[in-house]
């Protein structure tokens, strides 16, 4: 089993629509991760939290300690959305990741 | 503020031969990360650096180094390259103002493509 563990792995939503993708981690973490890749390769740190929740625009994640389980919610989905989301967490200064979740947008 | 630079963006290698590749972290930042990504195997830590010092190693075989110079630049080397170190390498860098601690947000380089033929 992963220490990581994400789902769905895929997902394909409407314009407008509202997604979640849930992360489950099996150790103790210190941090943890929400990272957004388009294609191409490049990676941008969406969040970063270690309890509670945050937002950003249209973005939320929260996580729960007590039951090692964090989601990443986009309101209001658009196309510009589309991309591959990563759960990671950081025990100490090592990260392990997810496998990812590919979502797809459409208009 | 600049970005994380990776260089080269792109490198094709024989096998056995050695690479290196190279990280500039954003200015201020002490702690660079360096991570392998393949279709495979998905993204996975090689080791991150903290004031010259690596403080964190993933599994990876001694063919994999790394070090951290004074200006907090980066170099990662790999030596006797396989078919299988064919992956996109990343580096992060961020503001960790507590040792031993990632508790900063990653700032990612565009990463380095390897093919190793």
């Amino acid at each position: 089993k992963n220490e990581v563990e994400q789902s769905p792995q895929n997902l394909t939503a409407q314009e407008g629509e509202f997604i979640t993708i849930n992360c489950s981690y099996s150790v103790g973490i210190s941090a943890l991760h929400w990272l957004q890749q388009h294609p191409g390769g490049g990676i941008v740190s969406l969040f970063m939290l270690s309890s509670g929740k945050k937002k950003h625009g249209r973005l939320i994640a929260t996580i729960n300690i007590q039951e090692k389980h964090s989601s990443l919610h986009i309101t209001a989905s658009h196309p510009r959305d589309s991309a591959v989301y990563i759960c990671a967490v950081s025990s100490g200064s090592r990260l392990t990741f997810g496998e990812g979740t590919q979502l797809t947008v459409n208009p | 503020k600049a970005g994380v630079t990776q260089t080269p963006r792109y490198l094709i290698k024989t096998r056995g031969q050695q690479v290196t590749l190279s990280c500039s972290p954003i200015s201020g930042h002490r702690s660079v990360s360096w991570y392998q990504q393949t279709p495979g195997q998905g993204l996975q830590f090689l080791f991150e650096y903290f004031s010259e010092t690596q403080r964190n190693k993933g599994n990876f075989p001694g063919r994999f180094s790394g070090r951290q110079f004074s200006n907090s630049r980066s170099e990662m080397n790999v030596s006797t390259l396989e078919l299988g170190d064919s992956a996109l390498y990343l580096c992060a860098s961020s503001f960790t103002s507590r040792a031993g601690q990632t508790n900063s947000p990653l700032h990612f380089g565009n990463g380095t493509r390897l093919t190793v033929t």
